[in-house]
């Protein structure tokens, strides 16, 4: 069965400090990564989706960046961390077009 | 182009309340439907899903029926408990969008009160 794993559960960072955030998925081959974040009390934003390694699409411009280096793994990170950058960050994995999207349990960054 | 309303919350029901949260939707195409569930400090999960008009998705004692002439997707359940309690996300698939392949609601919080 299909799993993806995000880390780390929870992150406390100072601004202007880097950001890499982690996200893996096992048990299937070629899967549509996407990364989003949910701030507090609000909806879900996409910020980059991935069908391919080294495919990366950008939804919002941001000081955020996403890499895809191996076909199930897939990154997010930041150079300089702004205060805004603070919320709940969640990756998820799809199969093909029109299926249901699977998400990791998230990870809850805190700017200081 | 594509995009998905759904009602905004809190909604706060008391135990075995009847539960409607409802969703519409604007598609070209006939895209599939999706509710998901996300509990404190969870990520979000699956709910139910369905892919084509008159189709009614189930799990859990939530139901919700495809409904193509009013571009709707309610979500209802009978009778609500506390461990209902979260917020639900209503999506569509968006076949060959620019927004990946899900386009989801603002999400409505529901708080069960035993």
């Amino acid at each position: 069965s299909q799993t993806i794993h995000q880390w780390p559960a929870t992150l406390v960072q100072p601004v202007g400090s880097p950001l890499s955030l982690e996200c893996t998925v096992e048990g299937t081959s070629n899967p549509n990564l996407y990364w989003y974040r949910q701030a507090a009390g609000r909806g879900l934003q996409l910020l980059f989706y991935s069908v391919g390694i080294g495919q990366i699409s950008s939804e919002v411009p941001q000081n955020l960046s996403a890499s895809r280096p191996q076909d199930r793994q897939f990154i997010l990170s930041s150079k300089k961390l702004l205060l805004s950058d603070s919320g709940f960050y969640l990756c998820a994995w799809s199969g093909e077009e029109g299926q249901p999207q699977h998400f990791g349990d998230g990870t809850r960054l805190s700017i200081l | 182009g594509n995009s998905v309303t759904q009602m905004e919350g809190p909604v706060t029901l008391s135990e075995e309340a009847f539960l409607t949260i409802n969703c519409t939707y604007t598609a070209t195409g006939y895209p599939s439907l999706f509710w998901y569930v996300q509990y404190p400090g969870e990520g979000l999960q699956l709910l139910l899903k369905a892919t084509k008009a008159d189709d009614k998705g189930s799990n859990k004692g939530f139901e919700a029926t495809y409904r193509k002439e009013t571009t709707s997707f309610h979500l209802e359940k009978g009778s609500v408990q506390v461990s209902d309690s979260a917020v639900y996300f209503c999506a569509l698939s968006n076949y060959g969008g620019s927004q990946g392949n899900l386009i989801f609601g603002k999400g409505t919080k529901l708080s069960v009160k035993p």
